[in-house]
Order: structure tokens, then C-alpha cells, then sequence
């Protein structure tokens, strides 16, 4: 099993340009999340799907959208990238049921926006 | 609302002295509570997690963290520090919202262990 991934692994923009993260997991798990990184800040929720189909905002989803493809893909788009937007970005899977309540997490994706 | 707030972003130990990272938690409800670590360049794992029971949590890698209602903490130890163990840790709290659980997460500890 491969887990999450998450393509590409590094990315550099200029402002304005688009462009979309691409995040898979094989472990069947309903949940899908969307986080971003920065310094001293932890680990902020972009956007989630807690199932196929459905999507909801997190902490700070201003600039971003995102699609539920199916079960196993979800994906996050910058329609116009700001130098604000520079950060890691981590996808992350899991299962809310009962005492299930992991997440895992992708590699990350290492965006610079100039 | 829920939140996590850990103390001291930055934690120096030698190699072989406890471990100790601090996180202290919000809930209205019986919490869910989470400890990552993340290694340089990777994504973040699982080291251990409370939902219901044994208050003393054992995770990965020799680390442990107690549950403490009373004092609304959930620290992370470690007797003995190994090089191994230098990473960031992050605490974190579920919010079970909508059929799908979000984790808020603490701004993370930066873990050193000198020689």
C-alpha cells in the first residue's frame, strides 16, 4: 500500500498563476483533508471531505478550492496564487467511527509563490 | 470551541534525559486527543492517541502521554532521549463535526537532542 500521495513534491509560481495539488490514498478511508504549514503556526485545515461527494471549508480557505473526485482522490486548486499562499501542504486520509479517528498523512507538497 | 495550545516551541534536551513536551487542551465535550511527530521533510505519524479508557497512553518509539482532566493536559514523555528523537511534535484534539472528524492542531515543539 502506498498510503497518501501527493504530487508534485515541489512547485514554484509566480503570482497569479494557477495550478491544482493532486493527493490519493489507497486505504479506502471516507475522509479526506487538506492542511497547510507554516512556521510557528502548526498545522492550519484548509478544506475536507468527510465523504465522497461532500466538501467543507476549514480554518482558512479563502484563495483555494477543492474537488472530491471519488472515494480515493482529492484534490486542491490555487486559481490565482498570492506570495500569501507560500507554504507546505500536506493531504491526509482517515476514518471517523467509534474509536477510529487516525489521520494519515501525505508527504507534503513544498509551494513557493514569487 | 476546541483548541490546543502547546507550550514552548522550542525544547533542548541531552541525549538520555527525560523528555518532556507539553500540550494543554479546550473542549466542551470529552476530548480526542493526538500526538504527531514530524521528521525533517516528511509528512506527520502518528505517535499515540486518547479516546477513551487508560488515562496513561503508550505510543511509538518509547513515548507516552497521561491524560489529565483535571489539569486539561495531555503532556508527552520520554525517559530517556535517543538522537533518533529529534523532530517537531504536534498535539492535536478532534472535533468530530458533520460525519467527518477534523483534528486542530497545536503550533508544534521543536524537539533537540545534543550529544
Amino acid at each position: 500500500n502506498a498510503g497518501v500521495t501527493q504530487t508534485p513534491k515541489f512547485q514554484v509560481l509566480k503570482t497569479g498563476q494557477s495550478m491544482t495539488l493532486q493527493c490519493a490514498q489507497d486505504m479506502n478511508h471516507n475522509s479526506m483533508y487538506w492542511y497547510r504549514q507554516d512556521p510557528g503556526m502548526g498545522l492550519r485545515l484548509i478544506y475536507y471531505s468527510a465523504s465522497e461527494g461532500t466538501t467543507d471549508k476549514g480554518e482558512v480557505p479563502n484563495g483555494y478550492n477543492v474537488s472530491r473526485l471519488n472515494k480515493r482522490e482529492f484534490s486542491l486548486r490555487l486559481e490565482s496564487a498570492a506570495p500569501s499562499q507560500t507554504s507546505v501542504y500536506f493531504c491526509a486520509s482517515g476514518e471517523v467511527t467509534g474509536n477510529e479517528n487516525e489521520q494519515f498523512f501525505g508527504p507534503g507538497t513544498r509551494l513557493t509563490v514569487l | 470551541a476546541q483548541s490546543v495550545t502547546q507550550l514552548g516551541s522550542h525544547v533542548s534536551v541531552s541525549e538520555g534525559a527525560l523528555v518532556l513536551l507539553r500540550c494543554n487542551y479546550s473542549s466542551s465535550v470529552p476530548p480526542y486527543l493526538f500526538w504527531y511527530v514530524q521528521y525533517p521533510n516528511q509528512g506527520l505519524q502518528l505517535l499515540l492517541k486518547y479516546t477513551t479508557g487508560a488515562t496513561l497512553v503508550k505510543g511509538i518509539n518509547g513515548f507516552e502521554a497521561e491524560f489529565k482532566k483535571s489539569e486539561t493536559s495531555f503532556h508527552l514523555t520520554k525517559p530517556s532521549a535517543h538522537m533518533s528523537d529529534a523532530a517537531e511534535y504536534f498535539c492535536a484534539v478532534r472535533i468530530y463535526y458533520n460525519q467527518g472528524g477534523k483534528l486542530i492542531f497545536g503550533q508544534g515543539t521543536e524537539l533537540s537532542v545534543k550529544p
